[in-house]
Parts: C-alpha cells; sequence; structure tokens
C-alpha cells in the first residue's frame, strides 16, 4: 500500500489557513486519500475523504491533482481548537481495505 | 450504546502475564483494526479483520494474537506481556458502504502499562 510523508510540524496563527501537504506517490488506482485528526489522549476522528480534483465539507477542504501523487488539506481560519495531530491515509478499496500506514502525521500548533 | 468501544480504558500488568483488551462495534462494519501508539509517535497496525474468522497481520504483529469469531467483537490478547508492549492500543472499524471508503472510526483508546 501507498507510504505517504508529511511534514513533521507546522506552526500558525489564528485565523489563518492552514495547508498541510502529503505525499504519496505510489498510490493505486482505487485508492482514496483519507485525512484524520487526533487530539491528546483520543483516538483519531475523520476530517475529509477524496478521490481526485477537490473535496469540501464544513470543516477542511481537500485539493488532490490529476496525478493523485499528493495532495493538500486545507483548513480555513485557524482556531486555537486546531492544535492537533494530523494524518494522511491512503485507504486501499476492496482487496486493499485493510492495510492502513498512518505514519506519525504533522503536528499542527495554533498560536494566539 | 452505539458505536465502538474499548475496555478496560485502563490497565497495569506485568511482565509475563496475559493481557487481553476488547473491542466492540455496534455498526455491523466488516473491518476492523488494532494499532498501538507508542508516545510522542504515530498510529503503527497491529492486526486487522476483514470479516469474521478472517484476520491478518499488519506492521507489528509479533507478541500480539486477535480472534474475530462474531463481527462485532475483536480482541486483542497480549499472550505474554513484555515493557516494550507499553503503549496506548486503539481499535478501529470501518466498512465500504455507499460513499464511505473504509473510513475508519476509532474506539477512545486503553493505555496499557507493563511493569
Amino acid at each position: 500500500l501507498a507510504k505517504t510523508t508529511q511534514p513533521i510540524s507546522m506552526d500558525s496563527y489564528e485565523g489563518q489557513e492552514v495547508n498541510i501537504t502529503c505525499s504519496h506517490n505510489n498510490i493505486a488506482t482505487n485508492d482514496y486519500i483519507t485525512w484524520y485528526q487526533q487530539f491528546p489522549s483520543q483516538g483519531p476522528r475523520f476530517i475529509i475523504q477524496g478521490y481526485k480534483t477537490k473535496v469540501t465539507n464544513e470543516v477542511a477542504s481537500l485539493f488532490i491533482p490529476a496525478d493523485r501523487k499528493s495532495s493538500t488539506l486545507s483548513l480555513p481560519r485557524v482556531s486555537l481548537s486546531d492544535t492537533a495531530v494530523y494524518y494522511c491515509l491512503v485507504t486501499g478499496y476492496n482487496t486493499n481495505a485493510g492495510k492502513s500506514t498512518f505514519g506519525d502525521g504533522t503536528t499542527l500548533t495554533v498560536k494566539p | 450504546d452505539a458505536g465502538i468501544t474499548q475496555s478496560p480504558r485502563y490497565k497495569i500488568t506485568e511482565t509475563g502475564r496475559q493481557v487481553t483488551l476488547m473491542c466492540h462495534q455496534t455498526w455491523s462494519h466488516s473491518y476492523m483494526f488494532w494499532y498501538r501508539q507508542d508516545l510522542g509517535h504515530g498510529l503503527r497496525l497491529i492486526y486487522y479483520s476483514a470479516a469474521a474468522d478472517i484476520t491478518d497481520k499488519g506492521e507489528v504483529p509479533d507478541g500480539y494474537v486477535v480472534s474475530r469469531s462474531k463481527t462485532e467483537n475483536f480482541p486483542l490478547t497480549l499472550e505474554s506481556a513484555t515493557r516494550s508492549q507499553t503503549s496506548v492500543y486503539f481499535c478501529a472499524s470501518s466498512d465500504s458502504v455507499g460513499d464511505a471508503k473504509n473510513i475508519q472510526y476509532f474506539g477512545a483508546g486503553t493505555r496499557l502499562s507493563v511493569l
């Protein structure tokens, strides 16, 4: 299954837009890109999922270029409560659905 | 209650003892997963299950045993606990029905200390 690479950490200030990019060069045709958020002492929780182009929900946008070798999670106007670890996961479909490699994620720190 | 629950939330044991961590989900998801998360690190997959009676190894399966006799339960057993297995253990479940392409839903975790 495709391995992902993310920056280890990022800093931002309240009200700014934050973009976190994930590389997944070996993504397969049937794979989806899924992002999770994790707060200390909690399990990760789903943020957004996409296959190609752009996906937007109430909390984030996900941009995926045509070659799908990378993806960018965009968090608009972050607040202190967005301080967390963000994981990019290439989610296998059908026969590969069970193999998941989370990696170490990106620690986002939002400052006042 | 609906969702995914793990028990116990905290466990202290001694080296060499057998420990079983429980995971129960009420969604009838076909996939279930066990991860471990060491302090300051990401999640590593221990085992996963695609359906009842179907399990497979993840990245770090050594020292662990799983079973899945029923769809809703996926217990993880440490046969002879070692200090290196001190970690936080997360269970998750997922399915591919409709638009949800194996989005994983996680339990609250079990914090295990092996002394």
